[in-house]
């Protein structure tokens, strides 16, 4: 699976955007780009992934660039409970399932 | 239908007793993940299970760690001769049968071994 790199951490305004950055350059061409979050002490949670279209649901926005070497998640209108570390998952998608290999992630911090 | 239930929640060991956690997956769902948070530090994958089978364990300590995924009941994470080390928390994930990239977490179990 492709590496990723990510800001170790970020500040945004409540009821600003928050855009998180994920760097996946020696991504392949059937590697997917995930994103999932962990609210401090929680689970993680799933929020979006996609693989060169620009995915949209009820969490979140994914872009990726063209090239696919990058891709940004945004969070429309951020609130004080979306500080949390987001993580930018690069893998295959297959009906075989599989690991998912969490980097350090994006720790970001919504300030009223 | 009910999330992804770990049990117990906090579980506390001594140095060398054995630690048995429990991880009901989602209703209809058929894959079941483990993974580790050691304090301070990322997520890390130990092992894939589908009912009745180890899928991947290449995360899994070569000794004292088991899993299982039974027919019946929850899957188990079994730690044998716990050791301080072993303290963590430890995240069950599952998903459904067509879409298992999409992994739903439990609330995880955290160890304390003293």
């Amino acid at each position: 699976d492709a590496k990723t790199t990510q800001p170790t951490s970020m500040d945004c305004a409540e009821g600003r955007a928050a855009n998180l950055p994920c760097n996946h350059s020696t991504i392949s061409g059937n590697e997917y780009v995930y994103w999932y979050r962990q609210i401090h002490s929680q689970g993680p949670q799933y929020i979006i992934h996609g693989l060169k279209n620009n995915e949209t649901n009820e969490m979140a926005s994914l872009i990726i660039t063209e090239d696919r070497k990058s891709s940004t998640l945004i969070l429309p209108h951020a609130t004080l409970r979306d500080t949390a570390v987001y993580y930018c998952i690069v893998r295959v998608y297959n009906n075989q399932g599989g690991k998912l290999i969490f980097g350090q992630g994006t720790e970001l911090s919504v300030k009223p | 239908n009910a999330g992804v239930m770990q049990n117990p929640r906090h579980l506390v060991r001594r140095r060398g007793q054995e630690a048995r956690l429990r991880c009901s997956p989602m209703k209809g769902h058929s894959h079941v993940y483990w993974y580790r948070q050691l304090p301070e530090e990322g997520l890390k994958f130990m092992v894939y299970l589908q009912k009745e089978n180890i899928i991947d364990e290449s995360g899994m300590p070569k000794e004292r760690f088991s899993a299982e995924f039974p027919k019946e009941g929850p899957s188990i994470l079994r730690i044998q001769q716990v050791v301080r080390g072993d303290s963590a928390a430890y995240f069950c994930a599952s998903s459904p049968p067509g879409l298992p990239d999409e992994q739903f977490f439990g609330p995880g179990t955290r160890l304390t071994v003293l």
